[in-house]
């Protein structure tokens, strides 16, 4: 059975960064399979970050974070990665891993919640 | 960007009530449209994907219609378990966006 398992909450100081880990498990990586990271302030909607091609490592990433976020994979450890840099309290969020491809984000992680607070 | 409207925001209804939530987009998507339930504290968890198809395990109280820029969601013979708040998702163009949700209590 496929899962996706989040690493645990952090608490951030503005201006810091934060490294979110999603492993997979049951979860082959392949050209053809992408893992997508999305964000989720307290009491809104969702927000879609950006994916990660786990066969070659390449991504997509929204313009809206593209100057701040970075996505990779180490395929040894089954695992992708999704790093946020210069926090601010509107980062404040939960993050989430979802499986790509049909249907799209069948799959979640729990999701972690990354606090900025000085 | 497309952007996604979503309505109402909140919908209160009684058990075994039928309640439509609809997801207007800015542009032509398809049918490159889902639907997600979340409760409080957990994931999105996926219902309805391409517009209409239902998602494994999910009752099939729920459906879904449209195509173009309009759609919608239909719970049908609503039970305790709906309570819960539903965001559209378009997928037709980057970035993906999300309706802003509705509450159904």
């Amino acid at each position: 059975q496929v899962q996706f398992v989040q690493s645990g909450a952090e608490v951030k100081k503005p201006g810091a960064s934060v490294k979110v880990s999603c492993k997979t498990f049951g979860f082959s990586f392949s050209t053809k399979k992408a893992i997508h990271w999305l964000r989720q302030a307290p009491g809104q909607s969702l927000e879609w970050l950006g994916w990660i091609n786990t066969g070659n490592g390449n991504t997509r990433l929204s313009e809206k974070f593209r100057d701040r976020v970075n996505i990779s994979r180490d395929t040894s450890a089954h695992s992708v990665y999704m790093e946020l840099s210069s926090l601010t309290s509107e980062d404040t969020g939960i993050f989430y891993c979802a499986k790509g491809g049909t249907p799209l984000w069948g799959l979640w992680g729990q999701g972690t919640l990354v606090t900025v607070s000085s | 960007d497309i952007q996604m409207t979503q309505s109402p925001p909140s919908l209160s209804a009684s058990v075994g009530d039928r309640v439509v939530i609809t997801c207007q987009a800015s542009g032509d998507i398809r049918d490159s449209l889902n639907w997600f339930q979340q409760k409080p504290g957990e994931a999105p968890r996926l219902l309805i994907y391409d517009t209409s198809k239902l998602y494994s395990g999910v009752s099939s109280r729920l459906g879904g219609g449209g195509s173009g820029k309009h759609f919608s969601l239909i719970i049908d013979n609503l039970q305790p378990e709906d309570a819960a708040t539903y965001f559209c998702l378009q997928y037709d163009s980057l970035p993906y966006s999300f309706g802003q949700g509705t509450r159904l209590e």
